[in-house]
């Protein structure tokens, strides 16, 4: 069965250093999409990066990486240089083409991410 | 510009009341979901319609109705409204032209927190 897990509920980091949050998977389906989403605490859901099942690369995208280990079935965010507006909820997510979910986008629990001045 | 629009942001109402959720999106997606995140930040898929076309039924109570009167609008009626169903409901929407396409992110709108007294 699908599933997203992200093991760390809460985290601390220090402007301007860098912080990665960890996200494992599980699918049996070769096809499959990993994103990143950030909700601050005004409450929108903001589409970070996505990597797919099928890329050579890690995602970047500015200051988010992806750090994409298919083996190990992880798909770690790292964001460099902390902001103080980085201080928010952290969700990974995953789609899939195929099983019950017909491309639904399931989440894990969220991590959310305190940036220390 | 909003690309993924909902009304109201709040709705506060009591129970056994029926009301409803409108969202609209202007990005030409074909795929558009209705999502609730509880108390505990977990977000979870409700409903998702593919060119008007219901796909993905979770769970929900049949209090819960979707509608879709065309491919940019999926609207959330709810009956009987009961204290449980006290959460933040998000639409979003996705490309997902042809088949559900496992790389397309969801674009979400801002939510609409719903609080039932």
């Amino acid at each position: 069965a699908q599933k997203i897990t992200q093991t760390q509920p809460g985290m601390f980091v220090q402007e301007k250093e860098a912080v990665t949050l960890d996200c494992t998977y599980d699918t049996s389906d070769p096809s499959y999409g990993l994103f990143w989403y950030k909700q601050p605490s005004s409450g929108e859901m903001i589409f970070l990066i996505y990597q797919g099942s099928y890329d050579q690369q890690n995602a970047t995208e500015g200051r988010y990486s992806l750090n994409f280990q298919k083996a190990r079935k992880s798909a770690n965010l790292v964001i460099s240089a902390s902001q103080l507006g980085d201080s928010a909820m952290y969700f990974c997510a995953m789609r899939q083409n195929y099983g019950g979910s017909q491309g639904n986008l399931i989440f894990g629990k969220g991590t959310k991410l305190s940036v220390k001045p | 510009d909003t690309a993924v629009s909902q009304t109201p942001k709040y709705l506060v109402t009591q129970m056994g009341n029926d009301k409803s959720i409108k969202c609209e999106q202007n990005l030409g997606h074909d795929t558009m979901y209705w999502y609730k995140q509880d108390s505990k930040k977990f977000l979870k898929i409700m409903f998702s319609y593919n060119n008007k076309e219901l796909i993905i039924n979770e769970t929900v109570p049949n209090r819960f109705s979707p509608k879709s009167p065309d491919k940019a609008h999926l609207n959330l009626h709810i009956n009987s409204l009961e204290l449980g169903d006290s959460a933040v409901y998000f639409c979003a929407s996705s490309q997902d032209r042809t088949s559900i396409s496992y790389n397309s992110p969801l674009h979400f709108g801002n939510g609409t927190r719903l609080t039932v007294t």
